[in-house]
């Protein structure tokens, strides 16, 4: 069974710019949750999608959105980029979100 | 706030010995915790989890233990392989599976000495 793909791998952009980043969970999972990772602050939840209805947020700014596609698919945006969004984004999927969290490899996201 | 802290960021242990990772967490609605292992440039794999109602689950070489009244968790590898070098996370969530959102500790980092 493939695993939980994220693409791209890695993306630049510069401030002030908007970016989009795709999820592809594993086949039959239908919860998706995205993480973001820094050096300073560790793995922070950002939000949890299940049935292509957001569950659960974190405390992100709005600037931060997501959204689920019919086949569980998922993407997140971040718009109006700040130098502090710099980070590994990840992407991890569930049967129903009750159930283990499995990870994919990320995507490094870098502002300048 | 940090409500999972791992309070040692690395930790160096012979192979074939055993390997605890400590992890403490504040929140007491926490029921539900995991550890994660990562190696660089790759996303964290599940290793193994133990809910509230336990206080140790076994998986092989891995084994959890969990202390509520002291808000405590371990994980003990035995025994400590050179391919067990990578960073640890602990992560706990107020329900199985984590759907309200995982919280997770900075990590330590195992490495296992020849």
């Amino acid at each position: 069974k493939a695993g939980v793909t994220q693409t791209p791998r890695y993306l630049i952009k510069t401030r002030g710019q908007q970016v989009t980043l795709s999820c592809s969970p594993i086949s039959g999972h239908r919860s998706v949750s995205w993480y973001q990772q820094t050096p300073g602050q560790g793995l922070q939840f950002l939000f949890e999608y299940f049935s292509e209805t957001q569950r659960n947020k974190g405390n992100f700014p709005g600037r931060f959105s997501g959204r689920q596609f019919s086949n569980s698919r998922s993407e997140m945006n971040v718009s109006t980029l700040e130098l502090g969004d710099s980070a590994l984004y990840l992407c991890a999927s569930s049967l129903s979100g009750f159930d283990t969290q499995y990870f994919g490899p990320g995507t490094r996201l870098t502002v300048l | 706030d940090q409500q999972v802290k791992q309070n040692s960021p690395s930790l160096s242990v012979q192979e074939g010995r055993i390997s605890i990772l400590n992890c403490d967490y504040t929140n007491s609605m926490f029921d539900y915790f995991l550890w994660y292992k990562k190696y660089p440039a790759e996303g964290p794999t599940f290793l193994i989890s133990i809910s509230s109602i336990k206080d140790k689950n076994e998986d092989g070489r891995f084994t959890v233990f969990l202390n509520k009244s002291a808000k405590h968790l371990s994980l003990h590898i035995v025994p400590s392989q050179p391919g067990d070098s990578a960073v640890y996370f602990c992560a706990a969530s107020a329900v199985r599976g984590g759907a309200d959102g995982l919280t997770f500790g900075k990590g330590t980092h195992l490495i296992i000495q020849p």
